[in-house]
């Protein structure tokens, strides 16, 4: 089955510096990419998708990049701000199920 | 996206005792997913909750210990049986729509003493 590796565990950056999180998959029929980001206390919320037919898609200060070819696909957090800090999830589709990477906490500090 | 609310939003329980947690949708949708989440920890998927039909669980966990209802699109349950402190927990619903985009509930935080 599926299998989502997300790096780094944890990420520190000043306001105004951008953010990179990198996952990995292993299914290569795997087509479906999202991005949820979860404060402390609340519910993971989609922030960003992607799917497999598309190289990058971005949303203002946030963006995705896929790599189909070696199976890795990156959330790119430009111009960060304190209410960035929480944990993202990076997921997978495996047999229509998404699996779940293990987790970025973010710290942004003033 | 659809709105989804889950009850109860926590409880304390006593060993040995079952909880029932409620999922309720605002729109029919077809697939809905019961996750765990232990503090700290990433999202586990518990089972697929499938209407009209048996739940589909996956590997580790079983039916008898979380069995699970989905009588029609918008609503279904788990109940956490036999409860230890190890199933101490948050227990969120997720639904997906047509568009393949999942959403989550606001979770149930379950203490079992």
């Amino acid at each position: 089955g599926e299998n989502v590796e997300q790096h780094p565990s944890t990420l520190s950056v000043q306001e105004g510096d951008s953010a990179v999180i990198k996952c990995t998959y292993s299914d290569s029929a795997s087509n479906y990419f999202p991005w949820y980001k979860q404060e402390l206390g609340k519910r993971p919320q989609l922030i960003i998708d992607i799917r497999s037919n598309v190289g990058e898609k971005k949303d203002q200060r946030i963006a995705v990049t896929l790599n189909k070819t070696a199976k890795h696909f990156s959330l790119h957090i430009t111009e960060t701000q304190p209410e960035d800090s929480a944990v993202y999830f990076c997921a997978g589709t495996g047999f229509q199920k998404l699996v779940f990477g293990t987790g970025t906490r973010l710290l942004v500090s003033p | 996206s659809a709105v989804i609310s889950q009850k109860p939003s926590r409880d304390i329980c006593q060993r040995g005792t079952s909880l029932t947690i409620q999922c309720q949708v605002d729109s029919q949708v077809t697939m809905m997913f019961w996750y765990r989440q232990q503090p700290g920890q990433s999202l586990t998927l518990i089972a697929t909750a499938n209407q009209g039909s048996e739940a589909t669980y996956e590997s580790g966990f079983v039916i008898d210990k979380f069995p699970i209802s989905r009588p029609n699109l918008t609503f279904s349950t788990l109940t956490v049986s036999n409860m230890s402190p190890e199933d101490s927990s948050i227990y969120l619903c997720s639904v997906r729509d047509s568009s393949y985009e999942q959403y989550f509930g606001p979770g149930t935080r379950l203490t079992v003493t």
